[in-house]
């Protein structure tokens, strides 16, 4: 069956360092893979879209990569800052009972940045 | 600024009483989303409208119903709430069908409580 996993722990990182998140899915083969950003109690928050065909892609202090041989995104955030403490999701499109194109969300990552 | 709001933020019903969750956006998409999301869990896609058509996903239970008497609006019924449906609800709007290439914007969410 197809399978999203983020880092299952809490991840906890020094302000100032860079921050890595992982993505790692099964049993899907992605055109697309996007990243969210979640604070307590709020919805998701759009942050980066890549493509399959790209390797990587940046926004600011954001970083994605997308290895569809290793099956594995990674998502960076460099000279983190306390402000950048939240849970982080990835989601893929993947397939839905009808053949339609489904956004299936990871469980997410959360971050918390140490002053 | 255009955005999704969603009233009530918090919802409290009784098990078994009917209860209706709204959505509006500003932002003029075709395309609207009702996700559940319990604690630590990932938003799980119950269904969502391409302007009037209206898509249920195969697992989202009978119980569920959704509305959108117009673009802008779009709403979630639960006809019998069970201890089960405690969650939050949120709702999403995206320009395009193609659910890899256009992000979703969420509003703040719903957090129903059944009692």
């Amino acid at each position: 069956s197809q399978k999203i996993e983020q880092n299952s722990e809490a991840l906890n990182i020094q302000e100032g360092k860079t921050a890595t998140l992982t993505c790692n899915y099964t049993n899907y083969s992605p055109a697309y893979l996007q990243w969210y950003r979640q604070d307590p109690g709020r919805g998701p928050v759009f942050l980066l879209l890549i493509r399959e065909n790209e390797k990587e892609k940046r926004k600011e202090r954001l970083k994605v990569t997308f290895d569809t041989t290793l099956k594995q995104s990674l998502f960076h955030i460099t000279a983190s800052q306390p402000a950048d403490s939240a849970t982080y999701l990835c989601a893929l499109v993947g397939r839905s009972n009808f053949g339609n194109e489904k956004l299936t969300f990871g469980t997410g990552t959360r971050l918390t940045i140490i002053p | 600024d255009a955005m999704v709001i969603q009233n009530p933020r918090y919802q409290v019903t009784q098990f078994g009483k009917p209860v209706t969750l709204s959505c509006s956006q500003t932002l003029n998409h075709n395309v609207m989303y009702w996700y559940q999301q319990k604690s630590s869990q990932a938003p799980k896609l119950l269904f969502h409208y391409y302007d009037k058509d209206f898509n249920n996903e195969a697992d989202t239970p009978d119980n569920f119903q959704s509305r959108r008497p117009n673009t802008s609006f779009c709403f979630l019924d639960i006809r019998s709430p069970g201890l089960g449906d405690a969650a939050m609800y949120l709702c999403a709007t995206s320009r395009g069908r193609n659910r890899g290439l256009y992000e979703q914007y969420f509003g703040p969410g719903t957090r129903l409580t059944v009692t």
